[in-house]
């Protein structure tokens, strides 16, 4: 059975950072994405980015390019988000959700979710 | 880039259909055929309903389809249950390699 576990919850004060984790059990790590979403308290989902285990290649949403850092440890079907500069408005429940490709075709679908990781910016 | 339109909010009676509709742009909604559809309950992550514009996931109830025109996508409910209330997102994969979502829809059975 495919699952994907984050880490746990963290709280963060406003100018640090935070990387959640986000392991893929049940799954070879070939042949798929791992992306991030985050959902603000009330509000919808917001795209953040993908990550591509097996090579590292990877693509932020242009909102999150530059303080959005995407990185995997394949030898532990890890995948890590890690945001910076940390603001009140970073408060959301972060998720990663898996897309699966098959012979270079993906269907952009997010298959699989993981059970989100809450972080909480607060002074 | 903006997220793509979708009504607030939908309601409907059991047994009625519904529709919700997701617009976007020739980058993203109408260049491939990659929109998918979520449904979420309170407190809880998303579940893919709908794929590559109108394909169902197996498991999925068939009540739910998937269909596009131009820069719009929608996804019906028919026959709609009480266990169908619920927030559903659009997504769409864009010409920059990227994912936009919807801004979401809440659907209220009455």
């Amino acid at each position: 059975q495919v699952q994907l576990v984050q880490s746990g919850a963290e709280v963060k004060k406003p100018g640090d950072s935070v990387k959640v984790s986000c392991k893929a059990s049940g799954y070879t790590f070939a042949g798929y994405y791992i992306h991030w979403v985050r959902q603000a308290p009330g509000q919808g989902l917001e795209w953040m980015g993908w990550i591509k285990p097996e090579s590292g290649d990877r693509n932020n949403a242009q909102k999150f390019q530059g303080w959005v850092t995407l990185t995997r440890d394949t030898s532990i079907s890890t995948t890590y988000m890690d945001l910076s500069r940390l603001t009140f408005d970073d408060t959301a429940i972060y998720y990663c959700a898996l897309e699966e490709c098959s012979g270079g075709h993906c269907t952009g679908a997010f298959d699989i979710w993981g059970q989100g990781t809450m972080v909480t910016v607060s002074s | 880039q903006s997220a793509l339109t979708q009504p607030p909010s939908v309601s409907g009676s059991p047994g009625q259909s519904v529709t919700i509709s997701c617009t976007g742009t020739s980058s993203d909604v109408s260049a491939y055929k990659r929109v998918a559809w979520y449904q979420q309950f309170p407190g809880t992550a998303p579940k893919l309903m709908i794929y590559e514009d109108s394909n169902r996931p197996s498991g999925v109830p068939d009540r739910f389809s998937g269909s596009k025109s131009g820069n719009t996508a929608s996804l019906t409910i028919s026959g709609l249950q009480s266990e169908d209330e619920a927030d559903y997102y659009c997504t769409s994969y864009t010409t920059t390699s990227t994912y936009i979502f919807g801004t979401g829809t809440k659907v209220t059975v009455l």
